[in-house]
């Protein structure tokens, strides 16, 4: 166990609509990364937020937005969804904002666009 | 373009065999570099990790890897495997000054009996 929590585990929707992940990173950590796992792409890094601030993006549409609040949980939005956003979505925290620290992830939420 | 590669798609092997994974990247500038492993249904979790110094790094669950600056490689050895290592594996990269980490695709290790 990480200490890294994500809900929810599984997430099965239609296309055009929209859902919420939620992660809430480990004790102390400041950072959250959000990152998309699937099987064309491999696993894609979205966005980093450090102590509530944006902090680096990757490849991350439009469509998708995050979040981190005070108490340091993180959101990730996803909208108009299509089948290609069918992934697993993983959230990793660590203590610092550099890559130097090492990432703790959580167990991932599956999201089936249908 | 900074990029990393990883060789093998699966790499099977024998129990208590040795095993190689490989990882080769691309960058213009100084990098960290990290492998991690992927248990079935299971986050990732960091197995190691090279930020400088020796470029001999060990892990956890007897792994090391050795960082090689010449040949932009850092793979990924054990020298005897067990039915536990079943999972797969990925090299990642990070370059000095970005916060970013980029992952291969990924190595599955299959251990046959």
């Amino acid at each position: 166990d990480s200490g890294v929590t994500q809900t929810p585990k599984h997430l099965i929707t239609a296309t055009g609509q929209r859902v919420t992940l939620r992660c809430s990173p480990r004790s102390g950590d400041l950072s959250v990364y959000w990152y998309q796992q699937s099987l064309d792409q491999g696993l894609q890094f979205l966005i980093q937020y450090y102590n509530g601030e944006e902090r680096a993006k990757g490849n991350i549409l439009e469509r998708f937005s995050a979040q981190q609040f005070p108490d340091l949980h993180s959101e990730l939005n996803l909208s108009s969804l299509e089948l290609g956003d069918s992934a697993l979505y993983f959230c990793a925290s660590s203590v610092g904002a550099g890559a130097s620290y090492e990432q703790y992830f959580g167990p991932g939420t599956r999201l089936t666009v249908t | 373009a900074q990029s990393v590669t990883q060789l093998d798609s699966q790499v099977p092997v024998f129990e208590e065999a040795p095993v190689e994974l490989r990882c080769n990247y691309s960058s213009s500038v100084s990098v960290y570099l990290f492998w991690y492993v992927q248990y079935p249904n299971q986050g990732l979790q960091l197995l190691l990790k090279y930020l400088s110094g020796s470029t001999l790094v060990k892990g956890i669950n007897g792994f090391e890897a050795e960082f090689n600056k010449s040949q932009t490689s850092f793979h990924l050895r054990k020298p005897s495997v067990h039915i536990s290592d079943t999972a797969e594996y990925f090299c990642a990269v990070s370059f000095y000054g970005d916060d970013k980490i980029i992952f291969g695709k990924g190595t599955r290790l299959h251990i046959l009996p």
